[in-house]
């Protein structure tokens, strides 16, 4: 079993639709978990940040992490074509340990 | 806002050559990470970098690679014969402290012939 998946998409959307991306792990001794967002030939981008269980709001974003299931989520509201990218789940250990990504999941949010 | 810088953009290098990347981290991080991103594949990490000395390293990390923090600003990574496998994105990354997030730069693409 992969330490993260994530379903690389593409996945299209109209504007203003409701965004939701997920990720499952493996590995239940993961406790910091990251969306980085990627804009084509650039570094990633970090996005929201939660530790443990629990939601986390951030304007139109929303993170949210089930450490039971193994399952993290964002969820992206009334979503505007520069959301257009790829979403990256991360996750560490510890939070100066090095970062596991999953692969990616290229959103299109569509005019 | 201060960023990550990295140089060159983009590389390419014959096979058995040497190159060195560049990276210039946020002014006041302590800890340096290298991860690179072969086409089509997840980010990977490769190192971390902490009071001059290597913190962690993946298996991929092996000895054809090395990284150096040769001034207080430029934290670099040398891969000494590079192969065909090695293209790909390398990310240098810089947190402040334990703990702290990690900022990534914007990557050199690396090209082996």
């Amino acid at each position: 079993q992969k330490e993260v998946e994530q379903d690389p998409g593409p996945l299209s959307v109209p504007e203003g639709a409701i965004v939701s991306l997920n990720c499952t792990y493996s590995n239940s001794a993961f406790q910091y978990f990251m969306w980085y967002r990627q804009y084509s030939r650039k570094g990633p981008e970090l996005l929201m940040y939660t530790y443990s269980s629990g939601n986390k709001e951030d304007g139109r974003f929303t993170a949210q992490v089930d450490k039971s299931s193994k399952y993290i989520s964002l969820f992206i509201r009334d979503s505007q074509p520069s959301d257009s990218a790829t979403y990256l789940c991360a996750m560490s250990m510890n939070r100066d340990d090095k970062i596991i990504f999953g692969k990616g999941t290229r959103l299109h949010i569509l005019p | 806002e201060p960023e990550v810088t990295q140089t060159p953009s983009h590389q390419v290098t014959q096979m058995g050559q040497e190159v060195i990347l560049r990276c210039v981290p946020i002014s006041n991080h302590l800890y340096f990470y290298w991860y690179r991103q072969i086409l089509g594949q997840k980010v990977e990490f490769l190192v971390s970098f902490y009071n001059n000395e290597i913190s962690e390293k993946s298996e991929i990390f092996d000895d054809q690679f090395s990284v150096e923090r040769p001034d207080g600003s430029n934290f670099t990574l040398k891969i000494r014969s590079t192969k065909l496998e090695d293209s790909a994105m390398y990310f240098c990354a810089s947190s402040a402290a334990v703990g702290m997030t990690q900022y990534f730069g914007p990557g050199t693409r690396l090209l082996v012939l």
